[in-house]
Order: structure tokens, then C-alpha cells, then sequence
């Protein structure tokens, strides 16, 4: 069955410090999305992707942070200037279509801002 | 706002007893439902959805849940736990745009 993957599975940083998560959704999904979750947290939507564009974003996502389709595959979440408060487990999802629909996610990436 | 509410934090069950795990979202329109499992060091599995149509949706796993709009409720079932189930469920509300809104989530331990 075709996953989204993530790299790197835990990325230590210390703050101030730029940081670049990666993510490959499923192949043939089209609307892809970045969530956090602080540990012993709920699950918090970031931000959605559509067509190379931002299709929806939470309070959360603010000049901080950036997303980007560089190339065919790949799915990026920039965080500029790690604060300590961004420790949390990124979590990339994909789906077909986008309102409402399943989304399928990641193992995520462990971020540990020093 | 729409929110998911999950009141029970810890849940543990014996291996083979059935399970209910309760779910309440707050939502003016009609609501997209999930519920997502999590494994330790694992992503979110999605273990079953609701859009419409019939309120008693299968699942994954063995694993049902049942729609009732009067109780604002989406409660996950399974009738016989196994050791493997122990996980943490999530779950989650689509409330119109692309995001989904999360609970809190349910720590599921199983004993023998």
C-alpha cells in the first residue's frame, strides 16, 4: 500500500537555527498538509497545499514558517529561527481530494530545539 | 469553533472484553468523522471515516463506530480487544475546508 514518508525520523537543532523537514506524499494525491503535535497534545493542523499554493493555514503557521513543492515528489515545512516552544512531532499527510476527505499520514519527524 | 472532545484520557480493557471509546464534536453543519490510531513511534492509521448515509460505519480492524447527530457523538467500537489494539485513538472532525480537527486523544491499554 502506497505511505507518505518523512525524513529526518528525529532532527535536533539548536535555536535560532533553520530547519527543513521533508515529507513524499502518495504519489497520485494532490492536496498535501503539515500538522504538529506537542508532546502529551493534541494534534494541530498547520497548514494545507493545493496546486503549489497554500490552500488553507492555522493561527500557528506564521512568518516562520514556509512550505514548498521544490520538485515532483517531495513536500517541504521550513521553520526559520527555531524557538524552543516548536519541540514537537511534524506530522506530513496527503489526500485525493481536499475538504474533508481521509488523510493519510506519516510517521513523522521528532523535532528537538535545544 | 468546531472542537472534538474525547473525555476519557486513559481507557484499559481485558484482552478479549469489548470496547467503546467516546467521541463528542462541536459543528453547526453536517461533519465529516475519523478516527486514527497511533502506535507508538507511528503515524496516524486511519481506522474508518463517516460522510454520510448509513450512521453505523465498519472499519479497519474490527473496529466500528456510530454516528448520532442528536448526541453530537461518533463513538468507536470493537466487540473483543487483542493486545495489539493498545494504541492511542484520535479522533477527528472535517469542518468544511481542508483541515481536520483533532481530539485529544484516548490511551488504550489492554490487560490479560
Amino acid at each position: 500500500e502506497p505511505e507518505v514518508t518523512q525524513t529526518p525520523s528525529h532532527q535536533v537543532t539548536q535555536m535560532g537555527q533553520e530547519v527543513i523537514l521533508r515529507c513524499v506524499p502518495i504519489s497520485n494525491h494532490l492536496y498535501f498538509y503539515w500538522y504538529r503535535q506537542i508532546l502529551g497534545q493534541k494534534v494541530e493542523f498547520l497548514v494545507s497545499f493545493y496546486n503549489n499554493e497554500i490552500s488553507e493555514k492555522s493561527e500557528i503557521f506564521d512568518d516562520q514558517f514556509s512550505v514548498e513543492r521544490p520538485d515532483g515528489s517531495n513536500f517541504t515545512l521550513k521553520i526559520r529561527s527555531t524557538k524552543l516552544e516548536d519541540s514537537a512531532m511534524y506530522f506530513c499527510a496527503s489526500s485525493e481530494q481536499g475538504t474533508n476527505q481521509p488523510q493519510h499520514f506519516g510517521d513523522g519527524t521528532r523535532l528537538s530545539i535545544l | 469553533a468546531q472542537s472534538v472532545t474525547q473525555p476519557d484520557i486513559h481507557i484499559t480493557v481485558s484482552e478479549g472484553a469489548s470496547l467503546e471509546l467516546r467521541c463528542n464534536y462541536s459543528y453547526g453543519a453536517t461533519p465529516y468523522l475519523f478516527w486514527y490510531v497511533q502506535s507508538p513511534g507511528q503515524g496516524l492509521q486511519l481506522l474508518l471515516k463517516y460522510f454520510s448515509g448509513d450512521t453505523l460505519v465498519q472499519g479497519i480492524k474490527g473496529f466500528e463506530a456510530e454516528f448520532k447527530r442528536s448526541q453530537s457523538s461518533f463513538n468507536l467500537r470493537k466487540p473483543s480487544v487483542h493486545w495489539s489494539d493498545a494504541a492511542e485513538y484520535f479522533c477527528a472532525v472535517g469542518a468544511g475546508g481542508t483541515a481536520l480537527i483533532f481530539g485529544k486523544g484516548t490511551t488504550l491499554s489492554v490487560s490479560s
